[in-house]
C-alpha cells in the first residue's frame, strides 16, 4: 500500500553522465516535490510542480531539472551530475500546495556520484 | 530567511527516560509545525503539526508537542521512550510566503539503550 514509490532506491552514476530518478504516488494529489537531503543536512526544496505549474526555487541549480508527464509521475534530471550532487533525493506529495495539507514523503533515492 | 534549529545533534536514551526534543525557527509570520521521524531504512512519516488552537499538539506513539510563540519554539516531548523510538526525528516549518515549502531542521538522531 505504498503512496509515494521512488525508483531505484540507490543509484550510481559517474561524473557528468546524465541521470534520471523516479517518482510515482497513488494518491491523486496535485503537488509533487523534489527534496535533496545532503549528509547530516536538512532536506532542502528544490522544486515543485503544482498540477502541470513548474515551480522553481531560486537557489535550485540549473543542473536539475523535472519531468511531470502526468498526475501520478514525476521525474528528476540531473543534467551533469557533479560530486557534490551526492545526496539523497526525497519525493513528496501534497493534495494541495498550502500549508494546511500534508506533505507525503517517498523513501528516497540516494545518488553516488563517482 | 527563514530556518529551523534542532540543537540536539544525536540524543542517547534509556528506556522509560522522558525525552525533550528542541526546536527553534526564525520567521515572524503566521507558520504551520510540524515533526517528522525516519525510522531506520524508512521513509519520513509525520508525528504530529500545529496549525492552530491549543498549543499543545498531540501526535502518534505517545508524542506531543508545545508551540511558544514568544520563545519561537516547538519542541517535542515524549514521557516514557522505548527501544522503538530509535529514530531521526526532523523539526519543519511551513510558512505561507508563496508555495507550500517546508524548511527542515537538520534532525536529532535518538538512540533508545534497551
Amino acid at each position: 500500500d505504498a503512496m509515494v514509490i521512488q525508483n531505484p532506491r540507490y543509484q550510481v552514476t559517474q561524473f557528468g553522465k546524465p541521470v534520471t530518478l523516479s517518482c510515482s504516488q497513488t494518491l491523486n494529489h496535485n503537488v509533487m516535490y523534489w527534496y535533496q537531503q545532503k549528509s547530516s543536512q536538512a532536506p532542502k526544496l528544490l522544486f515543485h510542480y503544482y498540477d502541470k505549474d513548474f515551480n522553481n526555487e531560486a537557489d535550485t541549480p540549473d543542473n536539475f531539472q523535472s519531468r511531470r508527464p502526468n498526475t501520478s509521475f514525476c521525474f528528476l534530471d540531473i543534467r551533469s551530475p557533479g560530486l557534490g550532487d551526492a545526496a539523497m533525493y526525497l519525493c513528496a506529495t501534497s493534495r494541495e500546495p498550502t500549508g494546511y495539507y500534508e506533505q507525503y514523503f517517498g523513501p528516497g533515492t540516494r545518488l553516488t556520484v563517482t | 530567511a527563514q530556518s529551523v534549529s534542532q540543537h540536539n545533534h544525536h540524543v542517547i536514551l534509556s528506556e522509560a527516560a522522558s525525552l525533550e526534543l528542541g526546536c527553534n525557527y526564525s520567521y515572524g509570520g503566521t507558520v504551520n509545525l510540524f515533526w517528522y521521524v525516519q525510522y531506520p531504512g524508512q521513509h519520513l512519516q509525520l508525528l504530529l503539526k500545529y496549525f492552530s488552537g491549543d498549543p499543545l499538539v498531540k501526535g502518534i506513539k505517545g508524542f506531543e508537542a508545545e508551540f511558544i510563540k514568544s520563545k519561537f519554539s516547538f519542541n517535542l516531548r515524549k514521557p516514557s521512550v522505548q527501544w522503538s523510538d530509535t529514530a531521526e526525528y526532523f523539526c519543519a516549518v511551513l510558512t505561507f510566503t508563496g508555495a507550500n515549502n517546508l524548511f527542515f531542521g537538520t534532525g536529532t538522531r535518538l538512540t533508545v539503550i534497551p
